[in-house]
């Protein structure tokens, strides 16, 4: 398959842990963007990049989380002291510049916890 | 990032067509009307988008009000598969970002 991957599917956390989750894009795809969706609610943005460089980060994405996107390839979102407010979908996508206007691929999401 | 307004829920018949509703009285001349869903336990996927002209794909149709304030997306004969969340976004050209709402609810009933 050669969709969207995300890892890990599922982590459930203690309040104050630090967590990473992995997104790997669609390879010939050089936009990947992070959504958070909570329960009831449609997904929120939070960030996106083309190759390596991160272009737009939402007010939403305070000073604990951290995204990045080393080599242009797959990326990793960082939230550190995790609080129960953070429980929630973390979903990635990844589209083609000059492909499909907008069409974004999206992945399985890893669904965070946090007790 | 302009509005747009869907019913919470809908309900339709297996084998029967779908008309969703979308209203967006503030779009602007930019805003391209994207449809994406998402089914139970998965990520969202792209339905159809379109700008003036209503649009067909293998998934649906896309009529766009000629005023533009309004879409709908058409399901031509809805299968059991075909419950989801169906959110309308609109995006201006060039902006990557998606600006999704709540979206409305279709259940296919048997």
């Amino acid at each position: 398959d050669t969709g969207v991957s995300q890892d890990p599917r599922h982590k459930i956390t203690k309040r104050g842990q630090n967590v990473t989750f992995r997104c790997d894009p669609i390879s010939e795809h050089n936009r990947l963007y992070w959504y958070r969706q909570t329960l009831g609610q449609g997904p929120e943005f939070l960030t996106y990049f083309q190759n390596e460089a991160q272009l737009e980060k939402s007010r939403l994405l305070s000073d604990r989380f951290s995204a990045e996107r080393p080599k242009g390839s797959f990326s990793t979102l960082e939230i550190q002291r995790t609080e129960q407010g953070d429980s929630a979908m973390y979903l990635c996508a990844s589209s083609l510049q000059g492909g499909s206007l907008n069409e974004q691929f999206f992945g399985p999401g890893t669904r965070l916890t946090v007790l | 990032d302009a509005k747009t307004t869907q019913p919470n829920s809908m309900e339709s018949n297996e084998e029967e067509p779908v008309h969703l509703p979308c209203n967006h009285s503030t779009i602007s001349g930019t805003d391209y009307i994207h449809w994406y869903r998402q089914l139970p336990s998965q990520g969202p996927e792209y339905v159809i988008h379109g700008l003036t002209s209503n649009v067909n794909n293998r998934m649906a149709s896309l009529a766009i009000a000629e005023d533009r304030k309004s879409s709908t997306l058409i399901l031509h004969r809805a299968t059991l598969r075909d419950a989801a969340v169906y959110y309308c976004i609109l995006s201006v050209f060039g902006n990557e970002k998606l600006t999704f709402g709540t979206g409305t609810r279709l259940t296919i009933i048997p």
